[in-house]
């Protein structure tokens, strides 16, 4: 496709529930990011994924995250046993060869509510 | 580590009044810094980039930015603006990383 694309758009679990969210970058790009966005609050980083090398993992808020990143292509995000706190937009980016000299590419989220 | 504060939380102008947002970063190195702006419901679309160079940056949307390495600043203008510009407005500076920290963000309301 022609931008990031990313499903779920809205999704709402019930608190203790797993969910997964998906990330298609644009082609071609070999770096993909994924940040949240809480209410009222600015862009929070989670992992970034650079080609094959080992993703950083430096901004996930606790071990009920994880990502992976298939064919280094599509990534999901994986969240277990829900928690209310949770609740947030997800946003995904891609760019290529990462960022420098170059701008990441946002899709439009998945608005992720636990009640 | 970096950090970028963006001290505005909201912002009010007049249609056709001049805009300026600010933002302000803490990084050791040169930075890469960008302005993206989130319409309702959309996701972050970039707005412009400073790499080097000349440090009055031009964007998309009639906004300009300017980077003062003195002040640790890169100040978004926009001499006249216009109700679609009513967004959210983000500050962000890249890493060594590649991996961008951004603002708190700046709410731009526009008044008719």
């Amino acid at each position: 496709g022609a931008g990031v694309s990313q499903s779920p758009s809205n999704k709402v679990t019930e608190k203790g529930k797993d969910v997964e969210l998906r990330c298609d970058p644009i082609s071609g790009h070999t770096a993909l990011y994924w940040y949240r966005q809480s209410l009222g609050q600015g862009l929070e980083f989670l992992i970034y994924f650079q080609g094959n090398s080992a993703p950083d993992k430096s901004g996930l808020p606790s071990d009920r995250f994880s990502a992976e990143r298939t064919g280094g292509s599509v990534s999901t995000l994986t969240i277990q046993r829900t928690q209310q706190e949770d609740s947030a937009v997800y946003l995904c980016a891609s760019s290529p060869l990462g960022l420098l000299n170059t701008e990441a590419f946002f899709g439009q989220g998945t608005r992720l509510t636990v009640v | 580590a970096q950090s970028v504060t963006q001290p505005d939380i909201h912002i009010t102008v007049s249609e056709g009044a001049s805009l300026e947002l600010r933002c302000n970063y803490s990084y050791g190195a040169t930075p890469y810094l960008f302005w993206y702006v989130q319409s309702p419901g959309q996701g972050l679309q970039l707005l412009l980039k400073y790499f080097s160079g000349d440090t009055l940056v031009q964007g998309i949307k009639g906004f300009e930015a300017e980077f003062k390495r003195s002040q640790s600043s890169f100040n978004l203008r926009k001499p006249s603006v216009h109700w679609s510009d009513a967004a959210e407005y983000f500050c962000a500076v890249e890493n060594a990383g590649n991996m961008l920290t951004f603002g708190g963000g700046t709410r731009l309301m526009v008044k008719p």
